[in-house]
């Protein structure tokens, strides 16, 4: 089973920031089989990126993705304030189980 | 528009049986994978397991492969998790999640609240 680790666990920033998330996977995942989530309290997880780096559909430009193999990095340009969340990375490698990380907060500094 | 429909908060005692849905819409029910994922109180995400409803292939979580049933009824576009004895530890809020692919979650339901107690 692969893991995935994310840090830091907790991100303090300020609105109009950018914030850097990395995901960082055991083993090499596939064909860069690597998705990002974002997760709002009380709210379901939300679909951000996929594939490593491409954008979801109706996600904003300011996020994006990045990296192969093992590390993996969430990039959101210039925070807004509907983006102080919970970040997920999960990967889908050659067979499952498809893990999440432990995930990123991110908070208003 | 896609749509995931979960059943509604569940309240049980430990040892009793559970099925709780995803009732799909917007789509073709046996064109997109349904997969289950957990997240017990305060804490991350988890994947449960994951199913096709065109053939009924499904691939379980090691974690959980034995302890829940995934399952899926093409005739009512939905899907179901199940238990056959729940215990405290089940206690969390299940999510359903979707797509063409299985490796992604395009979509997802509104989550399922397990409460498990004596």
């Amino acid at each position: 089973e692969i893991v995935l680790t994310q840090s830091p666990g907790t991100l303090s920033l300020s609105p109009g920031e950018r914030a850097t998330l990395s995901c960082r996977a055991s083993q090499s995942v596939s064909s860069n089989y690597l998705a990002w989530y974002q997760q709002k309290p009380g709210q379901a997880p939300r679909l951000l990126i996929y594939g490593a780096s491409s954008k979801a559909t109706g996600i904003p430009d300011r996020f994006s993705g990045s990296g192969s193999g093992t590390d993996f990095t969430l990039t959101i340009s210039r925070l807004e304030p509907e983006d102080f969340a919970v970040y997920y990375c999960q990967q889908s490698g050659r067979s499952p189980p498809w893990t999440f990380g432990q995930g990123t907060k991110v908070e208003v500094k | 528009e896609v749509q995931l429909v979960q059943s509604g908060a569940e309240v049980k005692k430990p040892g009793e049986s559970l099925k709780i849905s995803c009732k799909a819409s917007g789509y073709s029910f046996t064109s997109y994978w349904i997969g289950w994922v957990r997240q017990m109180p305060g804490k991350g995400l988890e994947w449960m397991g994951i199913i096709y409803p065109g053939d009924s292939d499904t691939r379980y979580s090691p974690s959980f492969q034995g302890q829940v049933t995934i399952s899926a009824d093409k005739s009512i576009s939905t899907a179901y998790l199940q238990w056959s004895s729940l215990k405290a530890s089940d206690t969390a809020i299940y999510y359903c999640g979707g797509g063409p692919s299985p490796t992604v979650f395009d979509y997802w339901g509104q989550g399922t609240r397990v409460t498990v107690s004596s």
